[in-house]
């Protein structure tokens, strides 16, 4: 099958601890993102991924990082940085060939506490 | 600008049609779509429509677009209680654009009652 996966599907954190989302894709998709939903609120973007080795900020980049050093890989770190981590966090892939239809599809996404 | 408006909630008897409304600003988008979320899930893929078309039928799901006045409908016709989800309708940017980038809206949770 396949798809795209993220874990852990809950993740909790301590205070001013680092913690990283997992999110893999086996699509051959070139591109990723990094969502974050926040209750009542639509889809803000984190960072994203064009190419393997490459990314850019998105509107909410602060108190975040990623890393793109595989095709289907695309982890997200949660840094003591962010004072308010606590959110639902998804990952989506697209083709990346930057044609007009760009369709993302969705992980199942990780639902980050705070403890 | 990139802002996409939906009304909040939407609540509907089971049987009766659905229609779930979507304004936005960019004129030059080319693709919008809709997603659907069920509780604690990620979002899946209904259906998207491209700009030069003013309708789309897909089983029970009908879009609408007035690109006019900038204006997406879904209607589901005989919603059923599985249909309670939120609804999301995201606007893509303009034709070429290597960005790939969606916008969102705040989605819209419509609860269907038996």
């Amino acid at each position: 099958d396949g798809g795209i996966t993220q874990s852990p599907k809950y993740l909790f954190r301590k205070e001013g601890q680092n913690v990283t989302l997992s999110c893999e894709q086996n699509l051959n998709h070139d591109a990723m993102y990094w969502y974050r939903q926040d209750p009542g609120q639509g889809l803000r973007l984190i960072y994203y991924s064009h190419i393997v080795n490459d990314f850019q900020k998105g509107d909410i980049a602060e108190g975040y990082s990623v890393s793109r050093e595989k095709k289907e890989s695309f982890p997200l770190t949660v840094t003591s940085a962010q004072k308010n981590p606590t959110a639902f966090y998804l990952c989506a892939s697209s083709i990346g060939s930057g044609g007009a239809r760009e369709t993302q599809y969705f992980g199942p996404g990780t639902r980050l506490l705070v403890l | 600008g990139e802002d996409v408006e939906q009304s909040l909630f939407l609540s509907v008897r089971e049987g009766d049609s659905s229609v779930i409304n979507c304004t936005y600003t960019d004129s030059s988008s080319t693709y919008l779509y809709w997603y659907k979320q069920e509780p604690g899930a990620g979002l899946q893929l209904l259906t998207y429509i491209f700009s030069n078309m003013d309708m789309k039928q897909d089983q029970r799901l009908t879009v609408l677009l007035n690109k006019k006045d900038k204006h997406l409908s879904l209607r589901i016709a005989d919603t059923q209680t599985g249909d309670s989800a939120i609804y999301f309708c995201a606007d893509k940017g303009p034709r070429g654009s290597t960005l790939g980038r969606l916008y969102f809206g705040r989605g819209t949770q419509l609860t269907v009652w038996p």
